[in-house]
């Protein structure tokens, strides 16, 4: 199985700060990487897919990028509605593996 | 609107079994191939299975294989999921998902349809 390694696990961040995840896949899965949000008590929401794409309705705040092994998430301004945990997930390989989470709390 | 609504999650003892169901509505439920992902408490996601549109090709966890099957109806817009031999590790939210695209179970563009979730417990 591919592992997806996310970090950080968790991170501190003021509304306005730019915050970057990253994701680390074990091998190569060329583009096939999508990213989810998740808050408490609620179902994921896709964000981005294929590695940059942006999913309809998402605000442009969001960005990803990378391929092959390594990817990132961006956030260039938090909002206060952005405070949730963050999932990677690859399509390249089964079983399709999703990473292991990123919280993102208020500072 | 575009919905997922599942239900059959509840209390089941250790070897026992549970079917779940996810009735969609608001799309083309025909058009789509669709999954199960689960999430145990205060734990990250996990893939469960995948079912091909017509039903003629499913995937399936490796710590499920055997245990576990998905079907559809799609006269009734539904997937289901049967797990048989349940144990503790199973106890999840269960999720009942979209696949985005036509490229199907890999090289997709992700699940962009979920649902609310129903829950497994799995203790005696």
């Amino acid at each position: 199985d591919i592992q997806m390694t996310q970090s950080p696990s968790s991170l501190s961040a003021s509304v306005g700060d730019r915050v970057t995840i990253t994701c680390r896949a074990s091998r190569s899965i060329a583009s096939y990487l999508n990213w989810y949000q998740q808050k408490p008590g609620k179902a994921p929401k896709l964000l981005i897919y294929t590695s940059f794409t942006l999913e309809g309705g998402v605000p442009s705040r969001f960005s990803g990028s990378g391929s092959g092994t390594d990817f990132t998430l961006t956030i260039t301004s938090l909002q206060p509605e952005d405070f949730a945990t963050y999932y990677c997930q690859q399509t390249y390989n089964t079983p399709p593996t999703f990473g292991g989470g990123t919280k993102v709390e208020i500072k | 609107e575009v919905q997922l609504v599942e239900s059959g999650g509840g209390l089941v003892q250790p070897g026992g079994s549970l079917r779940l169901s996810c009735e969609a509505s608001g799309f083309k439920f025909t058009s789509y191939w669709m999954t199960w992902v689960r999430q145990a408490p205060g734990k990250g996601l996990q893939w469960v299975a995948t079912m091909k549109q017509d039903g003629s090709e499913r995937y399936y966890l490796g710590s499920v294989q055997g245990r576990f099957s998905i079907s559809r109806d799609n006269a009734r817009n539904s997937l289901y999921l049967q797990m048989n031999s349940l144990r503790d590790d199973d106890s999840a939210v269960y999720y009942c998902a979209r696949i985005k695209g036509e490229r199907g179970y890999l090289y997709s563009q992700g699940m962009d349809v979920w649902g609310q979730g129903t829950a497994v417990t799995v203790s005696s």
